[in-house]
């Protein structure tokens, strides 16, 4: 069964670092997104993006964030300069349009700022 | 804005049904799901229900939505050890993309 692929699985980083997450979103579909889970919260949108740009994004997707289709499978988060509270679980979904309200979500990245 | 909101904690035996209740206060929502996440694992697409749709049924799982009261419930029958997880509430609304969570219900199933 095609799955969301996503790694690494953990990442650690300095604070100030760059860090990029990395996803591959189920073959046939085209809409993505990333959502986070800070330890104990709730998981919270941070962006959709469809035919190559942004279509929706949260007041937490400031302009620290930015996503990217680089190639035909891969769909990347990066934080430019990471702070302490970007430490969460990030979890990477898409959706194909013809099932338009399954949403299939990743495994997830953690990632710790330190 | 959008809020989600769910019991924290539910405990009960191997073989009784189990039922999760979540409440949303987004009145266009138009799909709500379920959704279930084991240690380590991402987020599992359960079910989900059409906001126009009042019960649906998927083998074990049966999920009520009573959109008056904006309140959503699942149903696990006959649980099992393997239900353990914990399982989220998510809501999306009309013209959104995006999908609002609840804080998700740990289920703890006793052999």
């Amino acid at each position: 069964e095609p799955e969301v692929t996503q790694t690494p699985s953990h990442q650690v980083t300095q604070m100030g670092q760059e860090v990029i997450l990395r996803c591959v979103p189920i073959s046939n579909h085209l809409y993505f997104y990333w959502y986070r889970q800070i330890l104990g919260q709730k998981v919270e949108f941070l962006v959709s993006f469809y035919n190559n740009e942004i279509s929706e994004k949260s007041e937490i997707f400031d302009d620290q964030f930015s996503v990217e289709r680089p190639d035909g499978s891969n769909f990347t988060l990066k934080i430019r300069s990471t702070k302490l509270e970007d430490s969460a679980m990030y979890f990477c979904a898409s959706r194909d349009r013809v099932n338009s309200y399954e949403q299939y979500f990743g495994p997830g990245t953690r990632l710790t700022v330190t | 804005g959008e809020d989600v909101e769910q019991s924290l904690f539910l405990s009960v035996r191997e073989g009784d049904s189990s039922v999760i209740n979540c409440t949303y206060t987004d009145s266009s929502s138009t799909y709500l799901y379920w959704y279930k996440q084991e240690p380590g694992a991402g987020l599992q697409l359960l079910t989900y229900i059409f906001s126009n749709m009042d019960m649906k049924q998927d083998q074990r799982l049966t999920v009520l939505l009573n959109k008056k009261d904006k309140h959503l419930s699942l149903r696990i029958a006959d649980t099992q050890t393997g239900d353990s997880a914990i399982y989220f509430c998510a809501e999306r609304g009309t013209g959104r993309r995006a999908l609002t969570f609840g804080s998700g219900t740990r289920l703890q199933v006793q052999p």
